[in-house]
């Protein structure tokens, strides 16, 4: 069975670019969790997803941060524009119960 | 202050030791979990255990949680090198939401 998946492995940008980043989760996992870690800091909550829909989004900063997941398969989350403040790593991770939770490998975000 | 701090922040112990690691909270939990993450890797679920849960096995690996002292601990028996790596207690509090919150880590060394 294929675990979570993320893309890209890293990215470098400027500051006000756009960056999307992308999580597979494992088939049939109904939830869909983003975290990240910023330098330095613990790994923080963002949001929550069950199927398509929004769960929990709590965690996110502000409105530069856009969580999709239609279809209720892979989820999206986009940083317009980004600041030097997001780089950090992103993770993502799903869920058949909710309870267990199985992580990618994280996207290494750098913005200059 | 912050749910589910790891102690000690590092620890550095020779291969065939046991290695105990800390982690106490502040808020009600319904499971706390316990992740690993190697150098540059996502994160590796080790271990969950229930609220109603005290102990609990997996392998080399024992997880003890003591909610009157809201705190746990992860005892890895045997080391070996290949156990190095950061550790991280998480807790829910199972609100439907179950999302994780994380402490600051244990960064384990385990000297050949």
């Amino acid at each position: 069975e294929a675990g979570v998946t993320q893309f890209p492995s890293h990215s470098v940008i400027e500051k006000g670019q756009t960056v999307t980043l992308r999580c597979d989760p494992i088939s049939g996992h109904d939830n869909l969790y983003w975290y990240r870690r910023v330098m330095g800091k613990e790994i923080k909550f963002l949001l929550h997803f069950v199927k398509e829909s929004k769960q929990d989004e709590s965690g996110m900063p502000n409105n530069r941060f856009l969580a999709e997941r239609t279809g209720g398969t892979y989820s999206t989350l986009k940083v317009q524009p980004a600041e030097l403040e997001d780089s950090g790593v992103y993770f993502c991770a799903s869920s058949h119960n909710g309870r267990t939770q199985y992580f990618g490998p994280g996207t290494r975000l750098l913005v200059l | 202050s912050q749910q589910g701090e790891e102690d000690p922040q590092a620890l550095s112990i020779q291969e065939g030791e046991n290695a105990t690691m800390n982690c106490s909270y502040k808020t009600s939990i319904n499971n706390l979990q316990w992740y690993r993450q190697n150098s540059g890797r996502g994160l590796v679920h080790l271990i969950l255990i229930r609220s109603n849960e005290r102990e609990k096995h997996s392998g080399r690996l024992r997880v003890t949680l003591d909610t009157s002292k809201k705190s746990s601990s992860l005892l890895i028996t045997a080391s070996r090198a290949a156990d190095t790596a950061s550790y991280f207690c998480a807790t829910d509090s199972g609100a439907g939401s179950y999302q994780l919150t994380f402490g600051k880590g244990t960064k384990l060394s385990v000297i050949p």
